[in-house]
């Protein structure tokens, strides 16, 4: 079946650095890909939909300028939290369909990131 | 983002019992409706889903019964065993795409 790998599955980093955390689809194309956040024993807020070769769309409330998005392949997309601070440790999934507008996501294993 | 209300919060049922999970949605333009499982530090991983043109859809132990004209669909795992034990999510979508997910399951199975 489809698989997503993401990277690293966990990350510890000091309040103001950035973290970069990488999306791929391993055996299939995927034009889109969406990154979703999770707080413990919550629900998966997607944050902003990653569009290959064009800017990504952010939901309302999440900051665009904190969290970049770069997609510039069809098997790669990756976050960067940009000067991050303790309140922006979290739980990090990425997801992926193939271009295929009837194939159904699948997701990463997600990205814990703890920022001390 | 439009809203998926999902219950039980959370449920406990004996090895062999059959976990019921409720999810009911608002907007009428969705016609995809996935269920994950997700275990502690892990992604989701979809289990089944089912498009609005079919009132049922099964594959193993896993049943998901959908009512499009009172916009609600359920979950059912029968034959459940404590391996079953994890978090299960409803979602829904205008295709298979951007998901709008329920507020989450606790599953327990218990011996």
């Amino acid at each position: 079946g489809a698989v997503v790998s993401q990277h690293p599955s966990w990350v510890i980093c000091k309040s103001g650095t950035s973290v970069k955390i990488e999306c791929r689809s391993l055996d299939f194309q995927a034009t889109t890909m969406f990154w979703y956040r999770q707080f413990p024993k919550q629900s998966l807020m997607l944050m902003a939909t990653s569009n290959e070769g064009s800017k990504a769309t952010y939901e309302q409330g999440v900051e665009k300028d904190k969290f970049l998005i770069n997609h510039a392949s069809l098997t790669l997309s990756t976050l960067t939290v940009t000067s991050a601070h303790p309140e922006d440790s979290s739980f990090y999934i990425c997801s992926a369909a193939a271009t295929d507008f009837e194939s159904p996501l699948h997701f990463g294993n997600g990205t814990r990131l703890t920022v001390t | 983002q439009q809203q998926v209300k999902q219950s039980p919060q959370s449920l406990i049922v004996q090895k062999g019992g059959i976990p019921i999970i409720n999810c009911a949605y608002e907007n009428t333009a969705f016609d995809y409706f996935p269920w994950y499982q997700q275990f502690p530090g892990k992604g989701p991983a979809l289990l089944i889903a089912i498009r609005p043109d079919v009132s049922e859809k099964k594959e193993g132990r896993f049943t998901i019964s959908f009512n499009k004209s009172a916009k609600q669909f359920s979950l059912h795992i029968m034959d459940s065993q404590p391996g079953d034990s994890a978090t299960y999510f409803c979602a829904a979508s205008m295709g298979a795409s951007k998901l709008t997910f329920g507020t989450g399951t606790r599953l327990q199975v218990t011996l």
